[in-house]
């Protein structure tokens, strides 16, 4: 079964530091990728998404990510984080497979950043 | 554009009691899926609904169901609830045309049951 794994579970920075969060997914087939981000007290809201072409996809906020095939991953990166980057962030996947709804989620990763 | 609002916010039940939460979509959007993420777990897949069948389904015993309206809003009704079931209870909505890609979730803030 799909699955995807978020290096993660809890990420400490300080303003201004650089962030990578970490995705691996298993489905060796065509996949969509996705992260979407829950800021305290809010819903799950989509950064970015990766369906094809250039593999760096840029988000929302100055985020972006990079799509690698051999490496079955998609992990996130920003080059200075702001206090209110706080959220947590989820990767999840989609295989060419299933319904059109059906997102598999990895387990999150909590980042705070200090002022 | 209204967003994907869903209620009750909040609710607490008893073991074996039966559970109604609702949900109704982003205007424009005709697909409506539903999500468990129990604490310190991302979400997990129930199911979805379009045209109001049920079109596609995850692990989850048939005790979870739902129904999907006309007006694309939709239900989820867990019967025989067990203290597992405790998890706050996502709906997402989607259209096929929409956003460059048929898989562009737009979720709502959930609804958090409570089962003791």
């Amino acid at each position: 079964a799909q699955s995807v794994s978020q290096h993660n579970h809890h990420v400490i920075l300080s303003e201004a530091a650089s962030l990578e969060l970490g995705c691996n997914y298993s489905y060796g087939g065509t996949v969509n990728l996705f992260w979407y981000v829950q800021y305290p007290g809010q819903h799950l809201q989509l950064l970015l998404k990766y369906f094809s072409g250039d593999p760096l996809v840029k988000g929302i906020k100055g985020f972006e990510a990079e799509f690698i095939k051999s490496k079955f991953s998609f992990n996130l990166r920003k080059p200075s984080v702001q206090w209110s980057d706080t959220a947590e962030y989820f990767c999840a996947v989609k295989d060419d497979g299933g319904s059109q709804g059906n997102l598999i989620f990895g387990k999150g990763t909590k980042l705070s950043v200090k002022p | 554009e209204t967003g994907v609002t869903q209620s009750p916010t909040h609710l607490i039940k008893t073991r074996g009691q039966q559970v109604t939460l609702r949900c109704s979509s982003q205007s424009g959007h005709n697909t409506v899926s539903w999500y468990q993420q129990a604490l310190g777990q991302g979400p997990q897949f129930i199911f979805q609904y379009y045209r109001e069948e049920e079109n596609g389904r995850g692990n989850f015993p048939p005790r979870f169901s739902g129904l999907q309206f006309p007006n694309y809003s939709s239900e989820l009704n867990v019967n025989a609830l067990e203290l597992d079931d405790s998890a706050l209870y996502l709906c997402a909505s989607s259209s096929p045309g929409g956003d460059s890609g048929a898989n562009v979730l737009t979720f709502g803030a959930g609804s958090r049951l409570t089962v003791l």
